[in-house]
């Protein structure tokens, strides 16, 4: 079985300064998606950003790019000048990449606070 | 943009009374799963569902639960006699048939059950 594990429940972080959000997971299949979710105070899930195992270049949206190493399993988020609205719970998510009805697998999440 | 829409926003129930949680996914999507998240804990998936039929279901997807399509456009979710532990947020998503694909949630459902 697949596991995700996110081992900082909160972190935060001045405005426009960096922040890392660190994720590991364990899988025996080699080809996957690894996701971000962000989940604000609405609770909606909103997709951040997306990896596939199989590219080896990692993937970037605006201010979010991930950190992928598929050897060590780890797929860090880290988000450049953070804003205000950047606040919420992130949630690191893994898919099997399979031609089926695949489910996601979430880790616990890390709650982020912006500190204005 | 397409969006999933979940009703009702929040429901509130009495121990062992049915609920039915309702989900319209994204039109052209073929895949549709259930997850629950009890608050400030993790997202849980329960059920997965292609082609009128459930394509996997979690340990909590005991017999209580059940899911439908009944119409080709809503997606449900039945709790049959709720019970307190059940109170959760419950999220509805779509995807794709693409392998591609991504999923889409909705802004989930808020369960009270007192």
């Amino acid at each position: 079985a697949q596991t995700v594990t996110q081992s900082q429940p909160e972190m935060s972080v001045q405005e426009a300064e960096t922040v890392t959000l660190s994720c590991t997971y364990d899988t025996s299949e080699s080809d996957y998606y690894l996701f971000w979710y962000k989940q604000p105070p609405s609770r909606q899930m909103i997709l951040v950003i997306r990896q596939e195992a199989y590219k080896q270049q990692n993937a970037t949206e605006n201010r979010f790019s991930v950190n992928f190493q598929k050897a060590a399993k780890s797929f860090s988020l880290k988000i450049s000048d953070s804003q205000l609205g950047d606040a919420a719970m992130y949630f690191c998510a893994y898919r099997r990449r399979h031609f089926g009805n695949e489910k996601l697998t979430f880790g616990t999440g890390t709650r982020l606070t912006i500190i204005p | 943009e397409p969006e999933v829409t979940q009703t009702p926003s929040h429901q509130v129930t009495q121990m062992g009374q049915e609920v039915i949680l309702h989900c319209v996914p994204i039109s052209n999507h073929l895949y549709f799963y259930w997850y629950r998240q009890i608050l400030g804990q993790k997202v849980e998936f329960l059920v997965s569902f292609y082609n009128n039929e459930i394509s996997e279901k979690s340990e909590i997807f005991d017999d209580q639960f059940s899911v439908e399509r009944p119409d080709g456009s809503n997606f449900t979710l039945k709790i049959r006699s709720t019970k307190l532990e059940d109170s959760a947020m419950y999220f509805c998503a779509s995807r794709g048939t693409g392998v591609n694909t991504e999923a889409f949630f909705g802004q989930g459902t808020r369960l009270t059950v007192v």
